[in-house]
C-alpha cells in the first residue's frame, strides 16, 4: 500500500519570502500522480499543483513549483513571495496511474505573516 | 465555486441514529468520490462511483453506504452512529473514471457531529 508522509505539522513564513513544504511517499509503482492540494479555512480542497511520475521536469504554477525526485520518492512544494491568502493547510496526495483514490499525507499548516 | 455541491453543511445527531449525506457533482462528470477527514485518520478514500456503478471501495466501515443515482447524485449513509464517526465528509467529482489524471473537484464537505 501506497503511503504518504508530511513531517512539518507547521510551518510559517513571512508575507513575500520562500517557502518550502515536503513530502515523501512510499510505493512499488513506477508510474503515478503526485498532488499538492490546498485547505482553507473554508475548507474546500483546491489542487496546487499535479506532477506525473514520468515527467523529469518539474511542474509550475505561477508562484508555486515542486521539486520531484523520483528516485528519493520526494515531493516538495515552493512557493515563492508567499501572500496572506496562501495560508491553509496543505497536503501532498498520490495516485496510482490506474487506480481512482488519493492517498493523502498528514498535512502542513502554513501560516504566513504580515 | 468548485461546482460541487454538498448537503447539509453541517448536521449533529446521537449516536445510535442514521444520517444521509447528499453530493451533486459539478455538471457533466460521471465520477463521484467519498472522503472523510476526522482529526485521527487524516483524509481517507471511502468509495467512487462511476455512472451509477461502485469502482473502487476504501477504508469505508460496513455501517456506511453509498449510492449513485441516474441523475449522477450521490449519497452517503451512516447509519448506527458512533463517537468516532463525527468528521468532515467529502464529495468530490471528475469527468471519467478511475484513469483521470487531471483536476478532482471538492466540495466543500459536510461536517457531521455525534453526540
Amino acid at each position: 500500500a501506497q503511503t504518504v508522509t508530511q513531517s512539518q505539522p507547521e510551518m510559517s513564513v513571512q508575507e513575500a519570502e520562500t517557502v518550502t513544504l515536503s513530502c515523501t511517499y512510499d510505493t512499488s509503482e513506477s508510474d503515478y500522480y503526485l498532488f499538492w492540494y490546498k485547505q482553507p479555512p473554508s475548507r474546500q480542497m483546491i489542487l496546487v499543483i499535479r506532477q506525473e511520475a514520468y515527467k523529469q521536469q518539474n511542474a509550475t504554477e505561477n508562484r508555486f513549483s515542486v521539486n520531484f525526485q523520483k528516485a528519493a520518492k520526494s515531493f516538495s512544494l515552493k512557493i515563492s513571495d508567499s501572500q496572506l491568502g496562501d495560508a491553509a493547510m496543505y497536503f501532498c496526495a498520490f495516485k496510482e496511474t490506474s487506480g481512482s483514490r488519493l492517498t493523502f499525507g498528514e498535512g502542513t499548516q502554513l501560516t504566513v505573516n504580515p | 465555486d468548485s461546482g460541487v455541491t454538498q448537503t447539509p453543511k453541517h448536521l449533529i445527531t446521537a449516536t445510535g441514529q442514521r444520517v444521509t449525506l447528499r453530493c451533486s457533482p459539478r455538471s457533466g462528470d460521471l465520477s463521484v468520490y467519498w472522503y472523510q477527514q476526522s482529526l485521527d485518520q487524516g483524509l481517507q478514500f471511502l468509495i467512487h462511483y462511476y455512472n451509477g456503478e461502485e469502482r473502487a471501495k476504501g477504508n469505508i466501515l460496513e455501517r456506511f453506504s453509498a449510492q449513485q443515482f441516474p441523475d449522477l447524485h450521490s449519497e452517503l449513509n451512516l447509519s448506527s452512529l458512533e463517537l468516532g464517526d463525527s468528521a468532515l465528509y467529502f464529495c468530490a467529482s471528475s469527468a471519467t473514471g478511475g484513469y483521470w489524471t487531471g483536476e478532482l473537484f471538492f466540495g466543500e464537505g459536510s461536517r457531521l457531529t455525534v453526540l
